[in-house]
């Protein structure tokens, strides 16, 4: 069975770093992109980057370039996302993605649950 | 950088036709997908490469893209289709996963 199952929620303090993870299973971790996206509150999906794991290439949103790091370890199929000082702003559900790799990745068919980060003093 | 472009509203009452566009410069030279999202919940994959279902989803949806809009139809809608809806293709002129700015259904 196809999963992408992603670490739990997190409170963090402004400034404070975090790794978040998506642990995958039931596909070759190689063949398959695997993208992260934002979702703030009330808010619509916002693209942050993608990884090609048979590379480790990561591609990046330039609203997020510089902000954050996308990762992964294919010894154990799973991708992370990383940010070395957060920001109350970067409260949001995270969302990882398998993207099917067609003309670059065409569409995300299997989702991560989330992840949501809140950042507060 | 490329922009799609959705109402941020569809209402339709249950049995009827929903219609969603998307909005993009030269849109049917590219693949487009759909992803519908309920309250709460990750989003799912309804409709990909401009109308093909994965398994699972219902033939009430289905996709057309040309010129500069696609669009998502839903037939026969019933009240648990209301959820957020958003299209999403690739850049290849910038390698980048663009998203619309999604459209909320609701079954009157």
């Amino acid at each position: 069975e196809m999963q992408l199952v992603q670490s739990g929620a997190e409170l963090k303090k402004p400034g404070e770093s975090l790794k978040i993870s998506c642990k995958t299973s039931g596909y070759s971790f190689n063949t398959y992109w695997v993208a992260w996206v934002r979702q703030m509150p009330g808010k619509g999906l916002e693209w942050m980057g993608i990884l090609d794991p048979g590379n480790s290439e990561a591609k990046y949103s330039p609203s997020f370039q510089g902000q954050v790091t996308i990762s992964a370890d294919r010894s154990i199929a799973t991708a992370y996302l990383q940010w070395r000082s957060l920001k109350a702003s970067d409260t949001a559900i995270y969302y990882c993605a398998r993207g099917f790799p067609v003309g670059g990745v065409r569409e995300f068919d299997y989702w991560g649950q989330g992840t949501l980060v809140t950042v507060s003093s | 950088s490329y922009v799609l472009t959705q109402p941020p509203s569809v209402s339709v009452a249950p049995g009827k036709t929903a219609r969603i566009t998307c909005g993009g410069n030269n849109i049917g030279r590219k693949s487009v997908q759909w992803y519908q999202q309920r309250p709460g919940q990750a989003p799912v994959l309804v409709v990909y490469d401009d109308n093909d279902r994965p398994s699972g989803i219902p033939e009430r949806f289905s996709g057309s893209n040309s010129g500069n809009t696609a669009t998502l139809t839903i037939i026969r809608v019933e009240a648990g289709d209301e959820a957020d809806f958003y299209c999403q293709v690739w850049d290849s002129s910038s390698d980048h996963v663009v998203f619309g700015g999604g459209t909320k259904l609701t079954v009157l």
